[in-house]
């Protein structure tokens, strides 16, 4: 199947620090998202992307889609204690079918 | 709540046994797609439905799965002769097929356990 590398594995922040992480591809996307998962919990979705190049933001998060259509990034400005839990990139070839999802990104913020 | 749910949240079965999952999906969305999630990994692909048709399968998804959408709404997936190895959380996400709206909508999952 298709591997999505995400990166890094896991972080460990300060509160209020900014946060990078992202995600590259051998294969060109059409879309890409964006999620994060609480233990126990199924992945909530936080950004959605359908363009090269397009920059998208959600409050604090701002997500890229790569030029080349092969990778995404994901940043968490001036983190807080709730965005510990672990995000999740996921890529799609065709509209409404399948995604293929990363290996996820562990946050964790100290307060 | 309009969000996608998911019953049981837990399950836990002896090898050899049978389990069913049910899914209800967002009312509106018409696709509905099965994941399966391993410790440390992020969600696989199992096989999604557009309205009650199944229209794709992964290779993941042995003879012993099933899953059915009878009605174009809810669906369930069932596991015959449950192995250790089946030991996941189950996930269920819905989506529309319109527009831009590709955004696929999770439920809070199964945690299957075989024993």
């Amino acid at each position: 199947g298709q591997q999505l590398n995400q990166s890094p594995q896991s972080m460990f922040i300060q509160e209020g620090e900014d946060v990078s992480m992202n995600c590259t591809s051998s294969s060109i996307f059409n879309t890409w998202l964006w999620y994060k998962q609480d233990p126990g919990e199924g992945p909530v979705l936080l950004i959605a992307l359908y363009k090269a190049g397009e920059l998208t933001s959600n409050g604090r998060l701002t997500a890229q889609f790569g030029i080349t259509r092969k990778d995404s990034f994901l940043n968490i400005s001036a983190s807080i204690p709730s965005d510990v839990g672990i995000y999740f990139c996921a890529g799609q070839f065709y509209n409404f079918n399948k995604f293929y999802f990363g290996s996820g990104t562990k946050l964790n913020v100290k307060p | 709540d309009t969000g996608v749910s998911q019953d049981p949240r837990h399950k836990i079965t002896k090898r050899g046994q049978n389990v069913t999952f049910r899914c209800d999906p967002i009312s509106e969305h018409n696709r509905l797609y099965w994941y399966r999630q391993t410790l440390g990994q992020g969600p696989e692909f199992l096989t999604y439905f557009q309205n009650e048709a199944q229209l794709e399968k992964s290779r993941l998804l042995s003879d012993r799965f099933s899953a059915e959408r009878p009605k174009g709404s809810f669906s369930t997936l069932e596991i015959q002769r449950t192995e250790q190895g089946d030991s996941a959380m189950y996930l269920c996400a819905s989506s529309l097929t319109s527009g831009r709206q590709n955004e696929q909508f999770f439920g809070p999952g199964t945690r299957l356990t075989v024993l």
